[in-house]
């Protein structure tokens, strides 16, 4: 059993397309993460929100309490925005973290 | 670059050894995150320290230790390695919000990879 759940998997676009990728979890939580995995492996956090909607250049974030669900969008999409995006969550009991297995974005110029 | 190190990068090593991964984080952040990441299982959090002291154990086998030193810099130690332990190990670290785990931004290490043949 998931604890979060990320939708697509994968994902390919065309250069300046606007991209959504999900996530949807089942615990409560006190805060969500963006993550961001290069294809290097290295990893980026991008966002940490735990209400409301977070902007920083491109990448636009919201998230839902009472759904449970968070939105990762990306506008005007590049082929540097090629990656793995990963959600994780900070359960509000037991001091636990959870991710998704992430959803692996392709930009095609 | 994060300010995150982590020693070795990578590291090949034979069933049954026993492994010992660096990590020291950015200056001035007293939390320390460990993960786990393979190719079947994703990432997976193993266990958090802040200031020197255990916070929150995730996924974290018994044959798997860790500690984290007054310097601040942490070590995640692996026994009895199988091949399925094989995988990359990102440190993360964070300023430390009360000590709570995932309750301020992270900022990763460039990982380990171990490959157990």
């Amino acid at each position: 059993k998931n604890e979060v759940e990320q939708s697509p998997q994968n994902l390919t676009a065309q250069e300046g397309e606007f991209i959504t990728i999900n996530c949807s979890y089942s615990v409560g939580i006190s805060a969500l993460h963006w993550l961001q995995q290069h294809p290097g492996g290295g990893i980026v956090s991008l966002f940490m929100l735990s209400s409301g909607k977070k902007k920083h250049g491109r990448l636009i974030a919201t998230i839902n309490i009472q759904e449970k669900h968070s939105s990762l969008h990306i506008t005007a999409s590049h082929p540097r925005d090629s990656a793995v995006y990963i959600c994780a969550v900070r359960s509000n009991t037991g001091n636990q973290f959870y991710f998704g297995t992430g959803t692996s974005l392709t930009v095609i110029p | 670059d994060s300010g995150v190190t982590q020693t070795p990068k990578h590291l090949i090593t034979a069933t049954g050894q026993r492994v010992t991964l660096r990590c020291s984080p950015r200056s001035g952040d007293l939390s320390v995150y460990w993960y786990q990441q393979s190719l079947d299982q994703g990432l997976q959090f193993l266990i958090q320290y802040y200031n020197g002291e255990e916070r929150a154990k995730g996924n974290i086998l018994e044959r798997f230790s860790a500690q984290q030193f007054p310097d601040l810099h942490s070590e995640l130690n692996l026994s009895s390695l199988e091949l399925g332990d094989s995988a990359l190990y990102f440190c993360a670290s964070s300023r430390g919000v009360a000590g709570a785990v995932g309750a301020d931004t992270q900022y990763f290490g460039p990982g380990t990879r171990l490959t157990v043949l």
